[in-house]
C-alpha cells in the first residue's frame, strides 16, 4: 500500500519569506514523487516532480523539492515567496508499473501575507 | 501545450436526475481520469481509463458510471444524483508511466439540491 501526508493544513508565510511545505509518504519501494499547486477555481499544475538522480529537483517559479528515501520525505522550498504563490499545494505519489495511478495528499492551503 | 477542457463548467442538478460532465483531451493520451475534490479530502479518483472503451474503478465509483468513446473524450455520468454528489470534478490525461505528469482540466462545479 502507498500514501501520502501533508501534515500541514494551512500555512501562512509573510511575503518574502522562505518557505518549506512538508509531505512524508509511505511506500517500500522507491516512488515518483510530484508536487502540485492548484491556483483559485482551476485545475492543478506540475510544480515539479522526482523519480530518479539528484533528489534535489528544481521546479517552476524557483520552488524546488528534496528527496529524502531515509526520511520518506518530500518537502517543497522556496527562497523568497510573493503574494501571486498563494494557492493549495498537493503532494502526490506514484508508482513503477502502476499505470499512471497518482496518490494525492490533502493539500497544503498556502497563505502569503503582503 | 497540453489542453484538457471540461463541460460544463458549473451544473445545479435535481436530487434523482441524471448528470453528465463532459471531458475532453487534445494530448493524445491513452489515460484519463476523474477525480472529485471536497474540503479535507485532496483529490479522490473516481473512475479512469486506458484507452477508448475501457473504464476501470477508482478509490469511490459508488454512484458513478463513466463512459470513454474515443481517445478524446471520456464522460461522468450521475444516473440518480444525491447532495452528497455536490463537489468539484475534475478530469485529467496522462500517459502511462508512474513517472508521467497528469494534466488537469479546470474543474466542473456540481450542486445538487
Amino acid at each position: 500500500a502507498q500514501s501520502v501526508t501533508q501534515p500541514d493544513a494551512r500555512v501562512t508565510v509573510s511575503e518574502g519569506a522562505s518557505l518549506q511545505l512538508r509531505c512524508k509518504y509511505s511506500y517500500s519501494a522507491t516512488p515518483y514523487l510530484f508536487w502540485y499547486v492548484q491556483y483559485p477555481r482551476q485545475g492543478l499544475q506540475l510544480l515539479l516532480k522526482y523519480y530518479s538522480g539528484d533528489p534535489v529537483v528544481q521546479g517552476v517559479n524557483s520552488f524546488e523539492a528534496e528527496f529524502s528515501k531515509s526520511n520518506s520525505s518530500f518537502h517543497l522550498q522556496k527562497a523568497s515567496v510573493h503574494w501571486s504563490d498563494s494557492a493549495v499545494y498537493f503532494c502526490a505519489l506514484s508508482r513503477e508499473n502502476s499505470n499512471n495511478r497518482i496518490f494525492f495528499g490533502d493539500g497544503t492551503q498556502l497563505v502569503v501575507k503582503p | 501545450e497540453a489542453a484538457v477542457t471540461q463541460s460544463p463548467r458549473n451544473k445545479v442538478a435535481v436530487t434523482g436526475g441524471k448528470v453528465t460532465l463532459s471531458c475532453n483531451q487534445t494530448n493524445n493520451h491513452n489515460n484519463m481520469y476523474w477525480y472529485r475534490q471536497d474540503t479535507g479530502h485532496g483529490l479522490r479518483l473516481i473512475h479512469y481509463s486506458y484507452g477508448a472503451g475501457s473504464t476501470e474503478k477508482g478509490d469511490i465509483p459508488d454512484g458513478y458510471k463513466a463512459s470513454r468513446p474515443s481517445q478524446e473524450n471520456f464522460s461522468l455520468i450521475l444516473e440518480l444524483a444525491t447532495p452528497s454528489q455536490t463537489s468539484v470534478y475534475f478530469c485529467a490525461s496522462g500517459g502511462q508511466g508512474g513517472q508521467d505528469t497528469q494534466y488537469f482540466g479546470p474543474g466542473t462545479r456540481l450542486l445538487v439540491l
